[in-house]
């Protein structure tokens, strides 16, 4: 069965301070989908990135940059000079993509990181 | 308005009374999913529906009942509610094919259920 991990349950750092979140998964598949997903104060769930299996290369998207590594089966995510919009609890998720859906399908999800930016 | 919609967003009930949570989506997705969010679990899986009429069972099935008449629409019902059901939940979509990089499931503004 897949399972993704979060082992940091909450995280606070100062403002325009740099923070990793950690995301550890278990899969059998080859193919499957990683996903982070925001949910601001407000509560909806805003999608961050979705990357697959036999994509490694690393992201950047303004502030923000996510490393993959297969061999240690991690999804870190990374927040550069942080701001206090970057308040929220994160969720890496993870999608078996064995079916015809190619990662759309059912998500497990971590159980969440709270990071608070203090200003 | 376009995308995905829930209601009620907030409702209390008391427990052992049948409960509905609606969720409709205008893009004719073909899949569509309820989680139910709670502390210390992130979000859980309860049914998913790969297609009108076809349902199946997530994670956390027992207590919810799911139908899928129609593609727009997955109601969710709690047959007789219970306090252990109080939680928020999502309602999601997604469509089949080849998807961008940009492309996930489509999430639910939630609903906030309690049962007293």
């Amino acid at each position: 069965a897949q399972k993704v991990t979060q082992a940091q349950t909450e995280i606070s750092v100062v403002e325009k301070e740099d923070v990793t979140l950690d995301c550890v998964y278990e899969t059998r598949d080859t193919t499957y989908y990683l996903f982070w997903y925001k949910q601001p104060p407000s509560g909806e769930l805003v999608f961050l990135i979705r990357r697959n299996s036999f994509d490694e290369q690393n992201e950047i998207s303004g502030r923000y940059s996510w490393n993959f590594q297969k061999s240690t089966s991690s999804f870190n995510f990374t927040i550069t000079a942080s701001q206090v919009v970057d308040s929220a609890v994160y969720f890496c998720a993870l999608s078996e993509g064995a079916g015809t859906n190619f990662g759309n399908e059912k998500l497990t999800f971590g159980t969440g990181t709270r990071l608070t930016i203090i200003p | 308005d376009a995308g995905i919609t829930q209601s009620p967003r907030y409702k209390i009930t008391e427990t052992g009374r049948q409960v509905t949570l609606m969720c409709h989506q205008t893009w004719s997705h073909s899949y569509m999913f309820w989680y139910r969010q709670d502390l210390g679990h992130g979000l859980r899986l309860i049914y998913y529906s790969a297609a009108a009429d076809i349902t199946d069972k997530g994670e956390v099935p027992d207590g919810y009942v799911v139908s899928r008449s129609k593609t727009e629409n997955f109601p969710l019902t709690l047959e007789s509610a219970t306090r252990s059901q109080t939680s928020v939940y999502f309602c999601a979509s997604s469509d089949l094919g080849l998807p961008s990089v940009t492309d996930t499931q489509y999430f639910g503004p939630g609903t906030r259920l309690t049962v007293l």
